[in-house]
């Protein structure tokens, strides 16, 4: 089953809105960490925000905060005023503890494109 | 700040040629993981190391090795390349046993097998 799921393959945002990419996960772990990391074209991987799973309130960093429902287990991205940088592939990933090594899984990614 | 360091940044093979990529770690992270990244799709896990140990093993090919050395840093061995073994492959580093923080990206080396 897959662990993270992003059902958005792609979206074209209007520049200055606000855009929310869908991310939700499926772990029996009480302890995980939610990350978002955005990639451009450039191909760099550019970590935006974490969540931990006993986190009480929603993480922001500047436009970007995470709206985190644990009892839907979702954690879906938020940015507010979009912005043409914005454009690129949005990926949501998990870390669990059970996991000894930590490794991050990967869902399928969101490429966004911001219109002018 | 110091951050992830990965080269080269781009490399051109040819099919069965060896290729050899680095990276550099995060001053004080101890951990090292590599993925695999092929076109449109996400990161693959491949190998990760701990105190110059290998802690796990993912999607890795047989034809493919990596170490760490003493100085943390790490380096991926590829041999008999493949056409399809060209994607970006990604270093990361954490400091171990913190689940409260990301894995740090170094910038990909871009591997294309022609």
């Amino acid at each position: 089953a897959q662990k993270i799921t992003q059902t958005q393959p792609g979206m074209f945002v209007q520049e200055k809105e606000a855009v929310t990419l869908d991310c939700t996960y499926d772990t029996s772990d009480p302890s995980y960490g939610l990350f978002w990391y955005k990639q451009p074209s450039s191909g760099e991987m550019i970590f935006l925000i974490y969540q931990g799973s006993y986190d009480q309130q929603n993480a922001t960093e500047g436009r970007y905060s995470l709206n985190f429902q644990k009892a839907r287990k979702s954690a879906n991205l938020v940015i507010s005023a979009s912005q043409l940088g914005d454009s690129a592939m949005y990926f949501c990933a998990m870390r669990e503890s059970m996991d000894s090594n930590y490794q991050l899984i990967w869902g399928a990614g969101t490429k966004l494109i911001i219109k002018p | 700040a110091a951050g992830v360091i990965q080269s080269p940044r781009h490399l051109i093979k040819e099919k069965r040629e060896t290729a050899t990529l680095k990276c550099y770690p995060i001053p004080r992270h101890d951990t090292v993981y590599w993925y695999q990244q092929g076109p449109g799709q996400d990161p693959q896990f491949l190998i990760s190391f701990y105190e110059k140990m290998q802690s796990d093993k993912g999607s890795i090919p047989d034809r493919f090795s990596a170490q760490q050395f003493s100085d943390y840093h790490s380096e991926l061995n590829m041999s008999s390349l493949e056409l399809g073994d060209s994607a970006l492959y990604f270093c990361a580093s954490s400091p171990t046993g913190v689940l409260l923080s990301e894995a740090f990206f170094g910038q990909g080396t871009r591997l294309t097998v022609v």
